[in-house]
C-alpha cells in the first residue's frame, strides 16, 4: 500500500511569512496526527485527529497554527505568521484506528530565516 | 503532568553486544506501550507494540519488556549490527481516544 504522502519536502521562509504543509495519510487509517520535531528531540505531536474530528490539540500554539482534516482524508498544517523557533521538521502519521500502529511520512523541513 | 523519559546520551556499543534502552514513564497508566526507530532524515518506524498484561515481547533480535509496577519498559537489541545504529522511540498509550505522545529518543551507536 502507498504510505504517508507530504508535500512539500523543504521550505524555506522569512519570518512573519506563513506556510503551509500538506498530508495525505494512507487510504482507509481514521487517525490522522501532525508532529513538530526539532533537531534532536523526540516528535511532539500538535494536533492528532480521529476521522475530521480532533482528538486532541493541547500542544498546538494556536495564535499562530492552525489545521485541518478535509473530509477525513488529506490534512493541512499551517502556520502563520512564521517565529525563527518554527524550524523544525513537521512530520505526518496516519493509522487504521486509534490504538494500532502509526505510519509516518518523510516529513517537511521548515527554515524560518 | 505526564512525562517520558528516555536516555538523552547516545548508546555506544559494539557489534555483537546486546543494546539495553529504558523507557520510564510518570503519571500514565498506558495500557500498552510502542516503540519505534528513527533513521536520520526520516520519519519514525513502528517495531513493537507490547501490552500490559505482557511481561515481554520478541521479534527477531529485539525483545520489550514492560514493567506496570516500575513504571518502565525495556528495549533490547542483541547481537547488535552497524546498521541498527538509529534513534529509538517508546510510545506509552492509554485506551481510548489516547494521543500518541513520545519520548525524546534514545540514539544508538554500534560500531564494528
Amino acid at each position: 500500500e502507498a504510505g504517508v504522502a507530504q508535500s512539500p519536502r523543504y521550505k524555506i521562509i522569512e519570518k512573519r511569512q506563513s506556510v503551509a504543509f500538506w498530508c495525505n495519510p494512507i487510504s482507509g487509517h481514521a487517525t490522522l496526527y501532525w508532529y513538530q520535531q526539532i533537531l534532536g528531540q523526540g516528535p511532539k505531536l500538535l494536533i492528532q485527529f480521529q476521522n475530521n474530528g480532533v482528538v486532541d490539540d493541547s500542544q498546538l500554539p494556536k495564535d499562530r497554527f492552525s489545521a485541518e482534516r478535509l473530509k477525513g482524508v488529506d490534512s493541512t498544517l499551517k502556520i502563520q505568521p512564521a517565529k525563527l523557533e518554527d524550524s523544525a521538521v513537521y512530520l505526518c502519521a496516519s493509522s487504521r484506528a486509534r490504538d494500532t500502529e502509526a505510519f509516518f511520512g518523510q516529513g517537511t523541513r521548515l527554515t524560518v530565516v | 503532568s505526564q512525562k517520558i523519559e528516555q536516555n538523552s546520551e547516545a548508546l555506544n556499543i559494539q557489534e555483537g553486544k546486546t543494546a539495553t534502552l529504558t523507557c520510564n514513564y510518570t503519571n500514565y497508566s498506558p495500557a500498552y506501550l510502542q516503540w519505534y526507530r528513527q533513521d536520520p532524515g526520516r520519519g519514525p518506524v513502528f517495531l513493537l507494540l507490547i501490552r500490559e498484561n505482557e511481561k515481554e515481547k520478541r521479534k527477531e533480535r529485539l525483545k520489550v519488556t514492560f514493567d506496570t509496577t516500575l513504571k518502565q519498559s525495556l528495549f533490547h537489541i542483541t547481537a547488535s549490527q552497524p546498521a541498527d545504529s538509529a534513534t529509538y522511540l517508546c510510545a506509552p498509550r492509554g485506551t481510548g481516544f489516547q494521543k500518541l505522545v513520545f519520548g525524546t529518543g534514545t540514539r544508538l551507536l554500534v560500531s564494528p
